[in-house]
């Protein structure tokens, strides 16, 4: 089946604009989960989402980020009045956690460009 | 204490040969650990993964070898091929409330050289 999606690709924005980033998962994965990969690093964890439950705010820098998940499926990230730190590649990935999987699928994630 | 240290940085292998990479813990709560390969313009794709009641787990040409004790695992990449050349990531997996969350390493970039 359809794997993550994510859109757009690649969005290049000037500094002080707001930017919303999309992610679609897996059908019937419950977990979904905002990475943010500076260049040359590993992965930065964001943001959690499980089912209906409060999401796991726990990894955001700032509060110019935000994200939410409408009707357990589709998530947007927000990154309000963006900065040139944050340049990176922002990575979604799900997991059918209802199922007791580990496993974590990742998009391909959005190059954001805050010039 | 939730870090995953990974080395090296960079690897250069020769076509045939045996790419290693290595990652230590802290936190002996992790209980799954999984590496991933990531190509260029691409999500990471999850490759291998061992729980720390095993030593070792083979998939293939990739192995994973897991050291309780000295909190350490390592991939083990035999007869590597330039279709290898990645970014490895290593990453360890723990459930904090009710999250499962991944903490990942720095990542290894992997040539392969024909």
């Amino acid at each position: 089946g359809a794997g993550v999606s994510q859109s757009p690709s690649n969005k290049v924005t000037e500094k002080g604009k707001d930017v919303e980033l999309r992610c679609d998962p897996i059908s019937g994965h419950t977990a979904l989960y905002w990475y943010r990969q500076s260049l040359g690093q590993g992965l930065e964890f964001l943001i959690y989402f499980q089912g209906n439950s409060a999401p796991d705010k726990s990894g955001l820098p700032s509060d110019r980020f935000s994200a939410e998940r409408t009707g357990g499926s589709v998530s947007t990230l927000t990154i309000q009045r963006t900065q040139q730190e944050d340049s990176a590649v922002y990575l979604c990935a799900s997991r059918n956690r209802d199922r007791g999987s580990y496993e974590q699928y990742f998009g391909p994630g959005t190059r954001l460009t805050v010039t | 204490q939730q870090q995953v240290k990974q080395s090296p940085q960079s690897l250069i292998v020769q076509k045939g040969g045996i790419s290693i990479i290595n990652c230590a813990y802290e936190n002996t709560a992790f209980d799954y650990f999984p590496w991933y390969q990531q190509f260029p313009g691409k999500g990471p794709a999850l490759l291998i993964a061992i729980r720390p009641d095993v030593s070792e787990k083979k998939e293939g040409r990739f192995t994973i070898s897991f050291n309780k004790s000295a909190k350490q695992f390592s991939l083990h990449i035999m007869d590597s091929q330039p279709g290898d050349s990645a970014t490895y990531f290593c990453a360890a997996s723990v459930l904090s409330g009710s999250a499962r969350q991944l903490t990942f390493g720095s990542g290894t970039q992997l040539t392969v050289l024909p």
